[in-house]
């Protein structure tokens, strides 16, 4: 039974190109979310979806940062004209689609962007 | 939103000890996970805590969530090197349960030497 992938592992982008961040959900799973941790910070929250829906994009800047998760494919979150600033480890989590108070969630093992 | 704290944030002690972490909130959780994260690995749930009170067990570590549901602690005995690791807690974003982002505490950072 696979659990979250995640891929590239590592992507290296010059300032001004776009980044593209693929995940995976494990087998079962219908909810997506990403989350970004920069050096010497937590985890943070970006965005919550469904397939087909965004649910809670809250924690995701509103400028060049867009994510999706389509009804066939992988979860992708996209970066427009990446800055220095966006170098961090990106780590996509998913959960099962039942109704529950456990709201627990799956991590993958992350991609570490490096804008140059 | 709501706010973790965790502390202590850096914790290094020799092989064998015991410890404490802790995770504290001045807000209710309707759940708490704990993960360890590796460098250059992505976070692995250890544990979720649901009711006030409630103790788990994982080989030496004991996990236990508050009687309000506003903290949560992780203790563990006998210490061995393969514990090293950043030790996170996570909850809820906001209140009411189900599927929902998590918020997570800076975590710690925890060293075992042999």
């Amino acid at each position: 039974n696979a659990g979250v992938m995640q891929n590239p592992r590592h992507l290296v982008r010059r300032r001004g190109q776009e980044a593209r961040l693929r995940c995976s959900p494990m087998k079962g799973h219908s909810h997506v979310y990403w989350y970004r941790q920069l050096p010497e910070e937590g985890l943070k929250f970006m965005v919550y979806l469904q397939k087909e829906n965004i649910i809670d994009e809250s924690g995701m800047p509103k400028e060049r940062f867009s994510a999706e998760f389509p009804k066939e494919g992988p979860s992708i979150l996209r970066i427009q004209q990446v800055v220095r600033g966006d170098s961090a480890a990106y780590f996509c989590a998913s959960s099962p689609a039942r109704t529950s108070v456990y709201n627990e969630q799956f991590f993958g093992p992350g991609t570490r962007l490096t804008v140059l | 939103t709501q706010l973790l704290e965790q502390s202590p944030q850096f914790l290094s002690i020799q092989e064998g000890e015991n410890l404490t972490v802790y995770c504290n909130s001045s807000s209710v959780f309707s759940s708490l996970q704990w993960y360890r994260q590796e460098p250059g690995e992505g976070p692995v749930l250890l544990v979720t805590v649901v009711t006030g009170g409630e103790v788990k067990k994982l080989k030496r570590l004991t996990f236990q969530f508050g009687d309000a549901r506003k903290d949560s602690s992780l203790h563990i005995t006998a210490a061995q090197p393969g514990d090293t690791g950043l030790y996170l807690c996570a909850g809820d974003r906001h209140s009411g349960g189900g599927a929902d982002g998590l918020t997570f505490g800076k975590g710690t950072h925890l060293i075992i030497q042999p």
